[in-house]
């Protein structure tokens, strides 16, 4: 149907909190991507799903963060004990398969502010 | 690991124009090279990409060339546009390096009437 779609648009939240953020990727798609992109600057990788697994986490800045995708569809993006310099608009992409040259489809993002 | 450098950081054009964004990239294993537009609030999108056995690629009036030798691709958008007004992205991803692109930092462009 349509398009990748992520939830909330927009998350405000107390430093030190926990906060979950939700992609779900076009019907079918088996790859999914996580980016974090801050203003000013292009889509950083946090890390990428091949089905249900986590095939590469490499762009994951610490432990604090961690992401899921349980039944291979719908995936969480996962921040705990928020800090300030984790705000930024948290974009999800995906593809038809994990493969070098599918388009990857982007979300409209999710925009987290930690105060 | 891969680092994407993208120039200049803002562009302006007058409409009819022709608009040229350059972009180097560090690692030689690099096979793929896509450009993103993303309007201001908007999610980026794909306009064009090209692939590391492909010395150019086009489409109407977009145009991508990529010179493996040099570590370096542009983007050429010809008769430019007030709705090519948006920011940029140039990207590139490794060889064995899982599916991931590594972003330049953005240009962006705009179309002046």
């Amino acid at each position: 149907g349509a398009g990748v779609s992520q939830t909330p648009s927009n998350k405000v939240t107390e430093k030190g909190k926990y906060v979950e953020l939700r992609c779900d990727p076009i019907s079918g798609h088996t790859a999914l991507y996580w980016y974090r992109q801050s203003l000013g600057q292009g889509p950083e990788f946090l890390i990428y799903f091949q089905g249900t697994g986590a095939a590469d986490d490499s762009g994951l800045p610490n432990d604090r963060f961690f992401a899921v995708r349980p039944e291979g569809s719908v995936s969480t993006l996962k921040i705990q004990r928020t800090e300030r310099g984790d705000s930024a608009v948290y974009l999800c992409a995906s593809s038809p398969a994990g493969t070098a040259y599918n388009e990857q489809f982007f979300g409209p993002g999710t925009r987290l502010t930690v105060l | 690991g891969e680092n994407v450098e993208q120039h200049p950081s803002t562009l302006s054009v007058q409409e009819g124009d022709s608009a040229v964004i350059k972009c180097t990239y560090s690692d030689s294993a690099s096979n793929y090279f896509p450009w993103y537009k993303q309007e201001l609030g908007k999610r980026p999108q794909l306009i064009i990409d090209i692939r590391s056995n492909v010395g150019e690629k086009k489409d109407q009036r977009i145009a991508v060339t990529l010179n493996k030798t040099a570590k370096h691709f542009s983007l050429h958008i010809t008769e430019t546009q007030p709705e090519d007004s948006a920011v940029y992205f140039c990207a590139a991803r490794v060889t064995g390096g899982g599916n991931k692109l590594t972003f330049g930092t953005g240009t962006q462009l705009k179309v002046e009437l």
